[in-house]
């Protein structure tokens, strides 16, 4: 079956570090990716998505690139700020279905 | 557009109590997802619908629990009796497959059974 295997948290950052969370999946077929983020006290927000192999996700400074000989999907951020202090999903969405396979979630802090 | 739309927000009930919990899908969408959050089990999918019609109800927990979509543009999480354990934010997403299947959360339903 497909998975998603993400860093194990929590991540710690200092304001303006460079920051890596990776992500792994397992799938049949060729999954669209997708990072979410969620903020204290709120629900799930895509971040990012990308559909197919060496494309590269990017929104808010972050930025995903879909590596199907690698099966990664690692989120990257130059800068990080306080404001991206949350909680990031990886998910994977088979070619066909429209069910997400969700990675355990990775808590980020970025300290001022 | 407005969004998903859960209702309640919060809330507290006593254990045996009946709960149910609404939402309200993005207009268009096709798809609605209903998933549990906890501290101990992470985010959890309850069960799924596509086009009105539960796909995968493996996910729920126990008889206990119930869903339905009665139309396009509303579903019902239901919890009879409720107990202790069934404390946790529950999230109702919707999505729509053809447009890159990125699914839409609601603000979620924190509930506390005491």
């Amino acid at each position: 079956g497909n998975s998603v295997t993400q860093m194990e948290g929590p991540v710690t950052l200092s304001e303006e570090a460079f920051l890596t969370i990776n992500c792994t999946y397992t799938a049949t077929g060729y999954p669209s990716l997708f990072w979410y983020v969620q903020y204290p006290g709120e629900g799930l927000q895509l971040l990012l998505k990308a559909t197919k192999a060496d494309d590269k996700g990017s929104n808010k400074g972050f930025e995903a690139t879909y590596r199907k000989e690698t099966t990664s999907f690692h989120l990257e951020k130059g800068s990080v700020q306080v404001s991206d202090s949350a909680v990031y999903f990886c998910a994977l969405r088979e070619t066909s279905g429209s069910r997400l396979t969700f990675g355990e979630g990775t808590q980020l802090t970025v300290n001022p | 557009d407005a969004g998903v739309i859960q209702s309640p927000r919060h809330e507290v009930t006593e254990m045996g109590q009946e709960v149910t919990l609404r939402c309200k899908p993005i207009s268009g969408h096709n798809s609605l997802f209903w998933y549990r959050q906890t501290m101990m089990r992470g985010l959890e999918l309850l069960i799924y619908f596509n086009n009105n019609v539960p796909i995968d109800d493996s996910g729920m927990p126990e008889d206990r629990f119930s869903a339905k979509m009665p139309n396009a543009s509303f579903s019902t999480l239901k919890i009879q009796p409720s107990e202790p354990r069934d404390s946790a934010v529950y999230f109702c997403a919707s999505s729509f497959p053809l447009t890159g299947g990125e699914q839409f959360f609601g603000p979620g339903t924190r509930l506390t059974v005491l």
